[in-house]
């Protein structure tokens, strides 16, 4: 079965307790993007990569890391997450088609930073 | 870089009416303009899409228009259904080599 998966999917961590977020996907896919979603802000771009060792920052990249070492796996890295973080994060990867960029999403990671 | 509006944030209708979302769009190269619909606590998954060089496309009932002159672009739900009740999100992209842009959203509730 064609998926995104996201792990964990709940996380309740502490300010400056590091931890990362595991995203990968089983469809070929070149690309690759962090969405973090909040109440009334919509889906914001935090980091995505067009290809393995190919990333870029997004729209919100403060604060975040990733790396793409194999075209499948495409982490999220807080080094020292901090409450501003807390929020409900979505990866996603898209093929490189003709005028085509739709998103196949993961089923998300909420994660809360005391 | 590019910038997508949505209005409104929320739409309440009646079953059976129809809604409409409507969202602006600032760059001229955008190509790609994809719709999402995401119910409450699931993932976000795409509903329609349209292209540049097509004015109009429907599926069953719900269809999208796009005025690339205006830039702006359109999501058409009609006979509505308790089930359309979601957050639906436009957005713009060149398709093919960027990612796309999303708006913020609009919150659908349909009244049974």
């Amino acid at each position: 079965e064609a998926q995104v998966t996201q792990n964990p999917r709940y996380l309740i961590t502490v300010t400056g307790k590091k931890l990362t977020v595991t995203c990968s996907q089983n469809m070929n896919h070149e690309y690759m993007s962090w969405y973090r979603q909040d109440p009334g802000l919509g889906l914001r771009q935090i980091y995505y990569s067009m290809n393995v060792e190919v990333t870029d920052k997004g729209d919100v990249p403060e604060g975040y890391k990733v790396s793409r070492k194999e075209k499948r796996n495409f982490p999220l890295i807080l080094e020292s997450p901090s409450p501003n973080q807390t929020s409900l994060y979505f990866c996603a990867s898209s093929v490189r088609e003709w005028s085509t960029d739709t998103q196949y999403f993961g089923p998300g990671t909420r994660l809360t930073v005391l | 870089g590019e910038n997508v509006e949505q209005h409104p944030s929320t739409l309440s209708v009646q079953e059976g009416d129809s809604a409409v979302i409507k969202c602006t769009y600032s760059d001229s190269a955008s190509n790609y303009f994809p719709w999402y619909k995401q119910e409450l606590g699931k993932r976000p998954q795409l509903i329609i899409d349209i292209r540049s060089n097509v004015g109009e496309k429907k599926d069953q009932r719900i269809a999208v228009t796009l005025n690339k002159t205006a830039k702006h672009f359109s999501l058409h739900i009609t006979e509505t259904q308790p089930e359309d009740s979601a957050v639906y999100f436009c957005a713009a992209s060149r398709g093919g080599s960027y990612i796309p842009t999303f708006g913020r959203g609009t919150s659908l509730i349909v009244h049974p």
